[in-house]
């Protein structure tokens, strides 16, 4: 399987702890991004990496969250001191640079609950 | 800011033909795209428009028009396995990032 793959699918956690998520993209694009998604929302972006480069942060990322791509190819996003309001599902996507249609495939994504 | 606005549901018959409309009002405007997602899955890309006009795969097809910041998603031929939330997203710029409607769930009946 080529696609998108991101680990752990589910993640249950207790209100303060740190979490860590994996995305490993389509090997051969440079462009990752980490969307947030809550029931009844379109994906939220929240940052993106053009090969080991974060490009671009969302403003409404707080300094909890910490995203990482340190050889351009994985990425993990962090969140520090986990609060009830971060419990959504953590979308990764991947691109090519000037494919034209700008297609993002996404993964699976990453189920977070914060109790 | 960014928004994007679709109707939050549309319900139609196997066989039908249904459009989802999408107006947006962003800072930056580089293209159009569509995606589809079914309960529990990923986003899966369905459609770009980058030009004004009619783009069109399958039975699926979508249109743009810049000047009026609208575009539209038409699905052609409904399955029952086309039930499944619609999300027009809008490419801000050249570096890719997209923002997204909150998504429209069609719902097709039998």
């Amino acid at each position: 399987d080529t696609g998108v793959s991101q680990n752990p699918r589910h993640k249950i956690t207790k209100r303060g702890q740190n979490v860590t998520f994996r995305c490993d993209p389509i090997s051969e694009h440079n462009r990752l991004y980490w969307y947030r998604q809550t029931l009844g929302q379109g994906p939220e972006f929240l940052t993106y990496f053009q090969n080991e480069a974060q490009l671009e942060k969302s403003r409404l990322l707080s300094d909890r969250f910490s995203a990482e791509r340190p050889k351009g190819s994985f990425s993990t996003l962090e969140i520090q001191r986990t609060e009830q309001g971060d419990s959504a599902m953590y979308l990764c996507a991947s691109s090519l640079t000037d494919s034209g249609t700008d297609t993002q495939y996404f993964g699976p994504g990453t189920r977070l609950t914060v109790l | 800011g960014q928004s994007l606005e679709q109707p939050s549901e549309v319900t139609a018959v196997e066989g039908a033909i249904v459009q989802i409309n999408c107006t947006y009002q962003t800072s930056g405007f580089y293209g159009l795209s569509w995606y589809q997602q079914h309960d529990g899955g990923a986003p899966t890309f369905l459609s770009y428009n980058g030009l004004d006009g009619l783009e069109e795969t399958g039975r699926f097809s979508s249109f743009l028009s810049r000047s009026d910041s609208y575009g539209y998603l038409l699905l052609q031929e409904l399955q029952m396995k086309d039930s499944a939330s619609y999300f027009c997203a809008v490419r801000d710029s050249g570096a890719g990032k997209s923002t997204f409607g909150d998504g429209t769930t069609l719902t097709v009946k039998p």
